[in-house]
């Protein structure tokens, strides 16, 4: 059964380039969340999808976008990358979105602003 | 809003028992997830509690106090692999299902 699997692991990219990054989910979950996880602090809510659609948000700016396709693999985009974007991206997947439902994380991007 | 607090860094032998807190204001509360993550690894989920009073699960226990907005983690007998980073998390009803706010994390170090 394989596990939340993310790609690349690794990213560098300079200012103001665009990036994306793919995840996909747990066998049998159809909700992904992503986080961004600064060094030494703990991971922050970018969005969540479920059926195809974002269902909730959290305080990042519209540079940070992102999609789900139908067989429930997600991206995340972000464009005009600043040095702050520089970060572990974290994909979690669940099955529903029930706050009781245990969310199972990937291994993450890391992602590198020159 | 949603503030998570939890110390930063502590150290403790092998063998020993380490108790690290959370205190967390969430509008909404819904409950309270601990994740353990090494160094450059994904989290990893350890326990959920959303009534009061304790949850163990082998060496590792989590409390919680709903009118306290106060958790802790539990870890009994450690050992070398026990090094990590210990998140806390907490859901809320007004932040939609499943959306968690972490804290910063507190760092275990275990040593011979």
């Amino acid at each position: 059964d394989a596990g939340v699997t993310q790609s690349p692991t690794h990213l560098i990219k300079t200012r103001g380039q665009q990036v994306t990054l793919r995840c996909s989910p747990k066998s049998g979950h159809d909700t992904v969340s992503w986080y961004q996880q600064a060094l030494g602090q703990g991971p922050q809510f970018i969005f969540q999808y479920y059926e195809e659609e974002e269902r909730q948000r959290g305080n990042f700016p519209d540079r940070f976008s992102g999609h789900q396709f139908p067989n429930y693999s997600s991206e995340l985009n972000v464009n005009a990358l600043l040095l702050g974007d520089s970060a572990l991206y974290l994909c979690a997947s669940s099955l529903g979105t029930s706050a009781h439902n245990e969310q199972f994380f990937g291994p993450g991007t890391r992602l590198t602003v020159l | 809003g949603q503030n998570i607090d939890q110390p930063t860094e502590m150290t403790a032998t092998e063998g020993a028992i380490v108790q690290i807190n959370c205190t967390y204001q969430t509008s909404g509360f819904n409950g309270l997830f601990w994740y353990q993550q090494h160094a450059g690894e994904a989290p990893t989920f350890l326990s959920y509690n959303v009534l009061d009073g304790l949850e163990e699960k082998g060496r590792f226990s989590s409390f919680l106090s709903r009118s306290k907005g106060y958790s802790y983690l539990l870890l009994k007998e450690l050992q070398m692999k026990d090094s990590a980073s210990y998140l806390c998390a907490a859901g809320s009803i007004y932040y939609g299902n499943n959306r968690l706010a972490f804290g910063k994390g507190n760092q275990v170090v275990v040593i011979p």
